[in-house]
């Protein structure tokens, strides 16, 4: 099945810092979203981004379909920003299945 | 709100006990699904519904049971549940023909002692 790896794994910043975390899959897909898990554990869906460009405030994401990786960016990071953030991909071959990488944790601190 | 509805958020089991999450949503969506959390290993997929009256297995379906119940409701069953089962369960949905992605509910922490 699809390989979804995301990095870096952990990631600490001071508040106000920016970041880029990216999120690289092994096939080609037909959905591409990035979640936020929160400190309290709910999933929260920031982007659904197959491919192109998105931006939400302080969130933007770009997905290269063709080089087959995905980028979200956190600008003027805040502490509500602390949690863990999944990629999901769904490829071609699989008409319903949503695969998850194992996440980044990202924390940010006052 | 619209969404997706989980209950319980919380239950502990004795080993060997059963018990059903239940999930329900209102948006209408076709395709619904189960996942479990655990520490370092992402969400897997336990279970699907790819619509109404139809139930496929995902990556680690061995010790459920679900059933879709109709659209709006999908259920998953422990039928006796073991230690390894303690994990976190999210119920989620998607209307495949729509681009806007799934939904998750907000999870059940189910602990097996």
């Amino acid at each position: 099945g699809i390989q979804v790896e995301q990095s870096p794994p952990d990631l600490i910043l001071q508040e106000g810092a920016n970041s880029t975390l990216r999120c690289n899959f092994s096939d080609s897909v037909n959905n591409l979203q990035w979640f936020h898990q929160n400190p309290w554990g709910q999933l929260i869906n920031l982007f659904y981004i197959p491919s192109g460009t998105k931006q939400n405030g302080r969130l933007s994401a770009t997905t290269v379909a063709t080089e087959r990786y995905s980028l979200l960016y956190i600008s003027s990071s805040q502490t509500t920003d602390s949690g863990v953030y999944f990629c999901a991909v769904r490829s071609g071959g699989s008409n319903y299945k949503l695969t998850f990488g194992k996440g980044t944790l990202l924390t940010v601190n006052p | 709100n619209a969404g997706v509805t989980q209950t319980p958020k919380f239950q502990v089991l004795k080993t060997g006990q059963s018990m059903t999450l239940q999930c329900a949503q209102d948006m209408n969506h076709n395709s619904m699904y189960w996942y479990r959390q655990d520490p370092g290993m992402g969400l897997r997929l336990i279970y699907y519904s790819a619509s109404e009256g139809t139930t496929d297995k995902g990556e680690v379906p061995n010790g459920y049971n679900v059933s879709r119940l109709n659209k709006r409701e999908f259920s998953l069953r422990l039928e006796s549940a073991a230690p390894s089962q303690t994990s976190v369960y999210f119920c989620a949905s998607s209307e495949p023909r729509q681009s806007y992605g799934y939904t998750f509910g907000s999870g059940t922490r189910l602990t097996v002692v």
